[in-house]
């Protein structure tokens, strides 16, 4: 069983819909989960992290967490074709090394 | 914008070629890593680096090899290119610090071994 696992779509939405985007994980020990924009032939960027459940907000972006039911979510309110992308969830033990989600492929549709 | 740079961008070179992959950081970071991402893959660490003279291999066999001589260089090099390492190759790097430890990627080299 992979320890991160993150539905890989293709997932295709029209402007202005909300995105939800989720990943669950088996272990427990996991304390601090972050998510990746990766644009087409670029590295990934960090968009969002977070150490504890519940939501934290940055502009139209949500990301949320439940520890209980390792499970995570990236919502994005009121997309824009500039956030297609693929957006991959990692989450580490504390400063050790990232595990990866296969990463969703999202299209914002004009 | 991160400061961490990879040449090339993109290589296609015959099998049993000798390459090197660059990747430098202008960030100071003492943490470097090297992973392998194949099309609708996830990432996978393949190389690791705590500081100078310090390398790890990570959780993906691979047949290449790294160095840490310099904080802000990592170079990655295959002594022989078999198609099988066709893939795209991401350099990143971090501060070390506890906690939430960011890394930032490089745009990446997109391999092709023919």
């Amino acid at each position: 069983q992979k320890e991160v696992e993150q539905d890989p779509g293709p997932l295709s939405v029209p402007e202005g819909a909300i995105v939800s985007l989720n990943c669950t994980y088996s272990n427990s020990a996991f304390q601090y989960f972050m998510w990746y924009r990766q644009y087409s032939r670029k590295g990934p960027e960090l968009l969002m992290y977070t150490y504890s459940s519940g939501n934290k907000e940055d502009g139209r972006f949500t990301a949320q967490v439940d520890k209980s039911s390792k499970y995570i979510s990236l919502f994005i309110r009121d997309s824009q074709p500039s956030d297609s992308a693929t957006y991959l969830c990692a989450i580490s033990r504390g400063a050790q090394k990232l595990v990866f989600g296969q990463g969703t492929r999202l299209t914002i549709n004009p | 914008e991160a400061d961490i740079y990879q040449t090339p961008r993109y290589l296609v070179i015959g099998t049993g070629k000798k390459i090197t992959l660059e990747c430098s950081q202008t960030m100071g970071h003492d943490k470097m890593y090297w992973y392998q991402q194949d099309p609708g893959m996830e990432l996978h660490l393949i190389h690791y680096s705590y500081g100078v003279n310090s390398t790890e291999k990570g959780d993906l066999s691979s047949e290449s090899t790294v160095s840490r001589i310099r904080t802000e260089h990592f170079p990655l090099t295959l002594e022989s290119a078999r198609p099988s390492h066709t893939s795209q190759y991401l350099c990143a790097s971090s501060k070390g610090q506890e906690g939430t430890d960011t890394q930032y990627f490089g745009p990446g080299t997109r391999l092709t071994v023919l």
